[in-house]
């Protein structure tokens, strides 16, 4: 398994700023994945991101909203830009190295007011 | 395309009770299936998976799942509760490729009465 973590753990953001999620891996892996988690929901994907390419965005996701940074196998970033309130949400990280199960960091939790 | 249904989004069941929640798939090509489990304020821990080996797997904490292909389902059970076992639990599909993230379901929020 791999071990992940995320930063920040936690932000309270004004509206129409932006957050930047970093992503750390502590090995290197070959895709890594966004999710989104409303509150009190299931776990949406943004976005695949793999290192060398551009992130593949889910429908409902652009990258203007959601920009991904994958510059290497072991760090991803994720921008939530012009936040609204309907952004608070958590923020999850994930990896696969193509044994298809994937692993999960600990999360963002943004509030947005 | 693939998708997963977990029925009941509340099971509530008493310390030392059968756990069992439901998670049925679709799939248009032979799945691999997992179970997932959020505590409070944490991100996703790994239960279980099957990836076409054994049908009946077992996971982690006392937890096991069994795919039926006939019923397209992968029910999670524990024979017997503990208050340490409420969270919330998520199934997954994703296909054999490996090259697909995976899918999940709405949840379903486990609770333990003493």
């Amino acid at each position: 398994s791999a071990v992940i973590s995320q930063k920040p753990s936690r932000d309270i953001c004004q509206r129409g700023t932006s957050l930047t999620i970093q992503c750390q891996v502590d090995s290197q892996v070959t895709m890594m994945f966004w999710y989104r988690q409303q509150p009190g929901q299931s776990l949406t994907l943004i976005a695949t991101a793999n290192q060398g390419s551009e992130a593949t965005y889910e429908s409902g996701f652009v990258i203007d909203k959601f920009p991904i940074s994958r510059p290497n196998l072991t760090f991803s970033t994720l921008t939530v830009s012009n936040m609204s309130p309907e952004d608070s949400s958590i923020y999850l990280c994930s990896v696969s190295n193509k044994g298809y199960e994937q692993y999960f960091g600990p999360g963002t939790r943004l509030t947005v007011t | 395309a693939q998708s997963v249904t977990q029925l009941g989004s509340h099971v509530s069941v008493s310390e030392g009770a059968l756990v069992l929640l439901r998670c049925n798939y679709s799939s248009s090509v032979p799945p691999y299936l997992f179970w997932y489990v959020q505590y409070p304020n944490q991100g996703l821990q790994l239960l279980l998976k099957y990836t076409s080996a054994a049908t009946l797997v077992k996971g982690i904490n006392g937890f096991e799942a069994e795919f039926k292909k006939s019923e397209t389902s992968f029910h999670l059970t524990k024979p017997s509760a503990h208050m340490s076992d409420a969270a919330e639990y998520f199934c997954a599909v994703s296909d054999a490729s490996g090259n697909t993230p995976l899918v999940f379901g709405k949840g379903t929020r486990l609770s333990v009465i003493a």
